[in-house]
């Protein structure tokens, strides 16, 4: 079974900072590697995919990968109230996926 | 969004009964999965389907069947619930299943069993 690992939360930052949340694997192999929001009572929704060493941007936010230390990060630049939600890291595993627990962040006004 | 439903969105039944959760789609995504989320454990895969009358297990299988007899619907059965199954259902489709796409999800079905 493939192990992804989020860093614990929850995570609290001021509106305006950078929000910075990680996320671990096991697998060597996988090559692509997703990042989701889910606010409260709400379903998971895509915001960020990686598959390349390096940095990708999109808007606010960056993702980061590290296949060599098999790590990938997402930061969220000018935190606003509206990005308080959980983050779920997601690695694929054959034809599924595999999340980690999720990173709460709340965002103080 | 992508064009998943999921019914019923709320359900409360009692242990012991059997309970059939539906998700629907409009995408003709051949993936579809079953999973569930309770605090502390994220996300779950409990049964996905490549296709028309392929299914697999995921990691929590055990109490749980399904059923894909067309594309567009796939069925998540608790043949006899138990209180551990109170948990919130989250359907997901996906259009190739190769590890560089991406899940769509559902709305979501919360269950209690009482």
């Amino acid at each position: 079974q493939k192990e992804v690992e989020q860093n614990s939360g929850p995570l609290s930052v001021p509106e305006g900072a950078i929000a910075s949340l990680n996320c671990t694997y096991s697998d060597r192999v996988s090559q692509s590697f997703f990042w989701y929001r889910q606010y409260s009572g709400k379903s998971p929704e895509l915001i960020m995919s990686i598959y390349s060493n390096g940095d990708k941007e999109d808007g606010r936010f960056t993702a980061q990968l590290n296949k060599a230390s098999q790590y990938v990060s997402l930061l969220i630049r000018d935190s606003q109230p509206s990005d308080s939600a959980t983050y779920l890291c997601a690695a694929p595993n054959d034809y599924k996926l595999s999340f980690g627990a999720g990173t709460t962040v709340t965002v103080r006004a | 969004d992508a064009g998943i439903t999921q019914s019923p969105r709320h359900k409360v039944t009692e242990t012991g009964t059997p309970v059939t959760l539906r998700c629907h789609q409009t995408e003709n995504h051949r993936y579809m999965y079953w999973y569930r989320q309770d605090p502390g454990h994220g996300l779950r895969l409990i049964h996905y389907s490549y296709g028309v009358k392929d299914t697999d297990k995921g990691e929590v299988s055990d109490g749980y069947s399904v059923s894909r007899s067309k594309t567009e619907d796939f069925l998540l059965t608790l043949e006899s619930a138990t209180s551990s199954q109170t948990s919130v259902y989250f359907c997901a489709i996906s259009d190739g299943g190769l590890s560089t796409d991406t899940q769509y999800f559902g709305p979501g079905t919360r269950l209690t069993v009482l």
